[in-house]
């Protein structure tokens, strides 16, 4: 089955620099990916989805790039401020061989920005 | 246009004691999803329903029942609940399987303690 791992639980960064998360998958190639981010006490919010035929893929301060030969993606935040402090999911579809269906998603278990001023 | 409701916000049951959980959508969205979030765990999925009438076990099912009789509403039951589904509870809703339409909306949250 495929596994999802953003490599951190944590990250901590100052304001105004670039914050980078990652998200790591194994065992197939999905045909897209999605981040999210969730504030505490609420409901993940979806940020940004990149498909496998786009590197790079940007939404005012944030990119995210797909690299399916590294099986990663990248998700940045520029010029960060207090307030992008939240928890970013990345998710994945099943592989198209399960039977899940496309309508599944699998999540990762996030890592924790806080941006400190 | 509210979203993703969910209905109630906090619970606090005794082992053994049944509830039912609701989540309403007012997107016409065809599919919904029941998930539960723990710490260290991440979102995993419970059921899931891809039309009216129609439901889906997900990775963690065990202990729940969920039934899809109108297509706004999606009901997550427990019927007789145990410690170990103490968690924050979310419903989520997709428009459709079609491509450009994967984005999941999700509900505020149930937070539910079992003693």
């Amino acid at each position: 089955s495929q596994k999802i791992e953003q490599n951190s639980e944590a990250l901590n960064i100052q304001e105004g620099k670039t914050a980078t998360l990652t998200c790591n998958y194994t065992n197939y190639s999905p045909a897209y990916l999605q981040w999210y981010r969730q504030d505490p006490g609420r409901g993940p919010v979806f940020l940004l989805l990149i498909r496998e035929n786009e590197k790079e893929k940007r939404k005012e301060r944030l990119k995210v790039t797909f690299d399916t030969t590294l099986k990663q993606s990248l998700f940045h935040i520029t010029a960060s401020q207090p307030a992008d402090s939240a928890t970013y999911l990345c998710a994945l579809p099943p592989p198209s061989s399960s039977g899940a269906g496309s309508y599944q998603l699998t999540f990762g278990k996030g890592t924790k920005l806080s941006v400190i001023p | 246009n509210a979203g993703v409701t969910q209905t109630p916000k906090f619970r606090v049951l005794k082992t053994g004691q049944s509830m039912t959980l609701l989540c309403a959508q007012d997107m016409n969205h065809e599919y919904m999803y029941w998930y539960r979030q723990d710490p260290g765990m991440g979102l995993r999925l419970i059921h899931y329903s891809v039309g009216e009438g129609t439901t889906a076990k997900g990775e963690v099912p065990d202990g729940y029942n969920v039934s899809r009789l109108k297509k706004q509403n999606f009901l997550l039951g427990l019927e007789s609940a145990a410690p170990s589904q103490t968690s924050v509870y979310f419903c989520a809703s997709r428009y459709g399987t079609s491509v450009y339409q994967e984005t999941q909306y999700f509900g505020p949250g149930t937070r539910l303690l079992v003693l």
